[in-house]
């Protein structure tokens, strides 16, 4: 596809429940990002990959969270046993292997754990 | 937790003025980088300017870079009603870590 693309672009689920989020990126990008956004912040970085392994996970908040990207395009973000302090735009982006390149974003997922 | 803080985090003006934002971060960098966020959803990439550069000009966009100070500015010259959106400065921190850091953003409206 043209840019980089999210599903579901909405998921509404309940507190305790598991959901995954699903990032398609730029055809040709190896790099992928994971960033998490709360209402009225800047994004916040979760984790990076470089082809199929995650090369920084620092930004996960805890082991309830995890991400892969097993042939190093699509990439499934997984939140196990949710929080209300969960709910937040998932964004995922995508670049050109290197330091300092542009990362292009995706629409986002808007997580609301009820 | 964020690398830098815009400023004013809301700024309202009349179309056809300029608007200029304001950006402080905290470590050494490579670049940094101006993205626009429409409706809280996904970041448009604006501008990106080099640690050894001092000003970048693209379109309306003027972006200036003072490295003693740690800090940045965007300016939108001739502002328009479709201008209106969320603008963050990003910067690439710690040597080769790759991921970016946001700063909490400058809202914007540009009234017609």
């Amino acid at each position: 596809g043209a840019g980089v693309s999210q599903t579901p672009s909405n998921k509404v689920t309940e507190k305790g429940k598991y959901v995954e989020l699903r990032c398609d990126p730029i055809s040709g990008h190896t790099a992928l990002y994971w960033y998490r956004q709360s209402l009225g912040q800047g994004p916040e970085f979760l984790i990076y990959f470089q082809g199929t392994g995650a090369a920084d996970d620092s930004g996960l908040p805890n082991d309830r969270f995890f991400a892969v990207r097993p042939e190093g395009s699509v990439s499934t973000l997984k939140i196990q046993r949710t929080e209300r302090g969960d709910s937040a735009v998932y964004l995922c982006a995508s670049s050109l292997a290197g330091v300092g390149n542009e990362q292009f974003f995706g629409p986002g997922t808007r997580l609301t754990v009820l | 937790s964020q690398q830098g803080e815009e400023d004013p985090q809301a700024l309202s003006i009349q179309e056809g003025e300029n608007a200029t934002m304001n950006c402080s971060y905290k470590t050494s960098i490579n670049n940094l980088q101006w993205y626009r966020q429409n409706s809280g959803r996904g970041l448009v990439h604006l501008i990106l300017i080099r640690s050894n550069e001092r000003e970048k000009h693209s379109g309306r966009l003027r972006v200036t870079l003072d490295t003693s100070k740690k800090s940045s500015s965007l300016l939108i010259t001739a502002s328009r009603a479709a201008d209106t959106a969320s603008y963050f400065c990003a910067t690439y921190g710690p040597t080769g870590r790759r991921a970016l850091t946001f700063g909490s953003g400058t809202r914007l409206q540009v009234q017609p």
